[in-house]
């Protein structure tokens, strides 16, 4: 699987788009990105995942540059309760194989 | 709700007895599921694929004798940690692929002190 680059940890304020950029520069062709996110002391938690369209659903968006060589996860509407690691993983899709996770973003959203 | 159920949520123990954890699959028979072990701060490492009716695969540098993984049924996979020492305290999370392996469901971890 392709590796990814995430910053360290992010600070949003409630209320506002939380923007969480990644960096997947050797993606393949047969990859997909997915997001997850970890609360606290919880198992993680599966966001969204795409191809190459943008894809949005209840809880965020994900944009991929027409490259693919990076993307982004958008919360529209950032609460306090969105404060989690974010973890930006690219896999074969459909694989049913394990997921590698990296370091993933310290999202903290603030009042 | 929940697809994947794990417990214990959180486990203290003696050195040298050993703790069992079950996670379980309510929503979709499982073949594979995957148990990942998480310390303070750190990301979530894959430790071992459980697969139904065979042996469980590990991980280099997990030793199977020490955690023992069976996956008995279609829903049901545990993990036994053996003659538990408190370097084995940890969070450890299972994962059940989802219809058409498109994604992982994570159980809610469970959080294991070796006293």
């Amino acid at each position: 699987d392709a590796k990814t680059t995430q910053p360290t940890s992010m600070d949003c304020a409630e209320g506002r788009a939380a923007n969480l950029p990644c960096n997947h520069s050797t993606i393949s062709g047969n990859e997909y990105v997915y997001w997850y996110r970890q609360i606290h002391s919880q198992g993680p938690q599966y966001i969204i995942h795409g191809l190459k369209n943008n894809e949005t659903n209840e809880m965020a968006s994900l944009i991929i540059t027409e490259d693919r060589k990076s993307s982004t996860l958008i919360l529209p509407h950032a609460t306090l309760r969105d404060t989690a690691v974010y973890y930006c993983i690219v896999r074969v899709g459909n694989a049913g194989n394990m997921l590698t996770f990296g370091g993933g973003t310290r999202l903290m959203v603030k009042p | 709700g929940a697809v994947v159920s794990q417990h214990p949520s959180w486990v203290i123990c003696k050195s040298g007895t050993s703790v069992k954890i079950e996670c379980r699959s309510l929503d979709f028979q499982a073949t594979t599921m995957f148990w990942y072990r998480q310390f303070p701060k750190q990301s979530l490492m894959l430790m071992a694929t459980s697969n139904e009716g065979s042996k469980a695969t590990y991980e280099q540098g997990v030793e199977k004798d020490k955690f023992l993984i069976n996956h008995a049924s279609l829903t049901l996979s545990t993990l036994t940690v053996t003659s538990a020492h408190p370097e084995d305290s940890s969070f450890y999370i299972c994962s059940v692929p989802g219809l058409a392996n498109e994604k992982l469901f994570f159980g809610s971890g469970t959080q294991l002190s070796v006293l």
